[in-house]
Formats: structure tokens, sequence, C-alpha cells
């Protein structure tokens, strides 16, 4: 089956904890990315990686960092410097190599909450 | 960087009436508006979009236009069923830049 797959689906966290958030696609697609989702909101974009072994920040990087060892699995560890992490986590991924945009596609999600 | 507003944030319509979500972006080079439906606790699913070279898009019940003169796009769905209640985000990109959504809207179709 392919596409996405985030796991876990529901993760709890103790204050001054790290936890490492899974994604693997089996697409083929070149770029990866991570959101996160607060209620009400939007989607706001974490780090992001266009190649292997290379990524960018995005906007609310902070407390946060990734990996990108292989082209199909690009991993979230929320650290316990991010202090508001309880939200909705999203990884998605896209070709990449045009000019025009190419369709990202999204995995389920994975909730974190601190307890 | 590219801002994108969406408006309303909520929207109420009756089962068969239209449904209008508008979005507004900042960055004249992007090219790129997709449109994604949310379901609760699952992730978006594209469900439209539409490249710069085209002015509307249709599939079916949904149809998306865009204006690059005014930088506006708008997503429009006919015959509302009650399936059709979720949450809708448009997003824009320039390239192969992230992209960068809008805050949503809840749709709720009445029945």
């Amino acid at each position: 089956d392919g596409g996405i797959t985030q796991s876990p689906k529901y993760l709890f966290r103790k204050e001054g904890q790290n936890v490492t958030l899974s994604c693997e696609q089996n697409l083929n697609h070149d770029a990866m990315y991570w959101y996160r989702q607060d209620p009400g909101q939007g989607l706001r974009l974490i780090y992001y990686s266009q190649i292997v072994n290379d990524f960018q920040k995005g906007d609310i990087a902070e407390g946060y960092s990734v990996s990108r060892e292989k082209k199909e699995s690009f991993p979230l560890t929320v650290t316990s410097a991010q202090k508001n992490p309880t939200a909705f986590y999203l990884c998605a991924s896209s070709w990449a190599g045009t000019s025009t945009g190419n369709t990202i596609y999204f995995g389920e999600g994975s909730w974190l909450t601190v307890v | 960087g590219e801002n994108v507003e969406q408006h309303p944030s909520t929207l109420s319509v009756q089962e068969g009436d239209s449904a209008v979500i508008k979005c507004t972006y900042s960055d004249s080079a992007s090219n790129y508006f997709p449109w994604y439906k949310q379901e609760l606790g699952k992730g978006p699913q594209l469900i439209i979009d539409i490249r710069s070279n085209v002015g509307e898009k249709k599939d079916q019940r949904i149809a998306v236009t865009l204006n690059k003169t005014a930088k506006h796009f708008s997503l429009h769905i006919t015959e509302t069923q009650p399936e059709d209640s979720a949450v809708y985000f448009c997003a824009a990109r320039s390239g192969n830049t992230p992209l960068v959504f809008g805050k949503g809207t809840r749709l709720s179709v009445i029945a």
C-alpha cells in the first residue's frame, strides 16, 4: 500500500522528555515536510528537506530537530526545549525538481500530548 | 515571505446550496494553489489544485478560480452534501518552496 506512514498515532510526553515522531514514505518522493497544527489554526511549517542529508528550518523550528539519512524517512524529534509541544503533527512529501509546483501529500498525523 | 489569508473561518449552508471559500496571497511569484479537505483527526486530503497558467478548473461539484492580478483564488462547492462537512484549507507556493496555508474554513452542511 503506497503512502505516507506516521507513527505513533498518539503519544504522551512528560515534562523534560524528548520524543521522536516517525514518518516513512514509499512514494519515492524527494521532498519531505513537517507541519504543526493547533486547534482552530492552520498548518505551520517546522522543517523541510528537499534531498537526503539536507534540511531547512521552517517558521517554527525552535525546540525541534530532524534528520534525513534516507530518502524515505524524515523523523521529527520534539525536544524538552519546545515549551508548548501539545499539538497535531503532520508529515508530508512531494516530488521536487520542477518550477510549477508539485502536489504535496500528507500522512494521517500524530497527536502529541504533554502530561 | 508568502502570506495567505482565508475567509470565512466558519461557513454553514443548507444541503444542496453552494459554498464559496476565498483566499488571498501576497507573493506575486506564487504559481501553485491547492485546496485540502481535512476531516477530524485525519491528515489533509488534496481535493483540487490550480496552477498559475489556468484561470479556472472544475472537477464534478468542485471548482477553483484564480485571479492572478488581484492575487486571490476561490473554492466553489455546488450541491453541497452532509459529507462535504469538514475543514478546508487553501495554500500557495512558489516553485518548490513549501506550501503556505491559510487558517482554514470549517464548513457545516445542514441536512
